[in-house]
């Protein structure tokens, strides 16, 4: 099976500047999250929707981030403006169902802010 | 919701030993207990994964054991090699949430 794309890859901003990344789960795939995580840390969870729903986003500093999932596929994840400590990689990955299934994560986009 | 405490933080061996890592967890009714391994620069990537009904779960090198009784289940690396250097997680799970912790970092010597 297609595993999890995300793009792009790599992504280097100024401050204040905004950016957006996308994630394609796996196909039939109903959870998706997003988590940032930066070098030295584990990941640390954004948000995370169950088809087009929000379960979480307790963690997602609104003022700036703002993440959709439209059609309960594909999501984006979009900062607005960018801040230095928002340098990290930020990580899509899919489940089956919920939690109690196994993630699968895509390679990563490694952002940074200068 | 779910509270897991996983140890050690960090763990040595030299190649050919063994590597333990035990987490703990308070909520009982947890019933999926997945090991994440992520290397250096790379995504996490599931392991192996024991849900309750199961104890032990073996496959080559690694296995998990599940002690429900005592709510802990453990990581066991045996044989080690140099590709197993990475960091490993036992997320928690809080109701429908699903973050990861520090995790342990395992360092494999040659």
């Amino acid at each position: 099976e297609a595993g999890v794309a995300q793009s792009p890859r790599y992504k280097i901003i100024e401050k204040r500047q905004s950016v957006a990344f996308w994630c394609n789960p796996i196909s039939g795939h109903a959870t998706l999250y997003w988590y940032q995580q930066i070098l030295g840390q584990g990941p640390k969870l954004l948000i995370q929707f169950q088809n087009n729903g929000v379960v979480d986003d307790s963690q997602l500093p609104k003022d700036r981030f703002s993440a959709e999932r439209l059609k309960g596929v594909d999501s984006t994840l979009k900062i607005q403006p960018a801040k230095l400590e928002d340098s990290a990689v930020y990580l899509c990955a899919s489940s089956l169902e919920n939690v109690n299934s196994p993630l699968h994560f895509g390679n990563g986009t490694r952002l940074t802010v200068t | 919701g779910e509270n897991v405490e996983q140890h050690p933080s960090t763990l040595s061996v030299q190649e050919g030993d063994s590597a333990v890592i035990k987490c703990t967890y308070s909520d009982s009714a947890s019933n999926y207990f997945p090991w994440y391994k992520q290397e250096l620069g790379k995504r996490p990537q599931l392991i192996i994964d024991i849900r309750s009904n199961v104890g032990e779960k073996k496959d080559q090198r690694i296995a998990v054991t599940l002690n429900k009784t005592a709510k802990h289940f453990s990581l066991h690396i045996t044989e080690t090699q140099p590709e197993d250097s990475a960091v490993y997680f036992c997320p928690p799970r809080s109701d429908y949430k699903l973050s990861f912790g520090a995790g342990t970092t395992v360092t494999v010597r040659a």
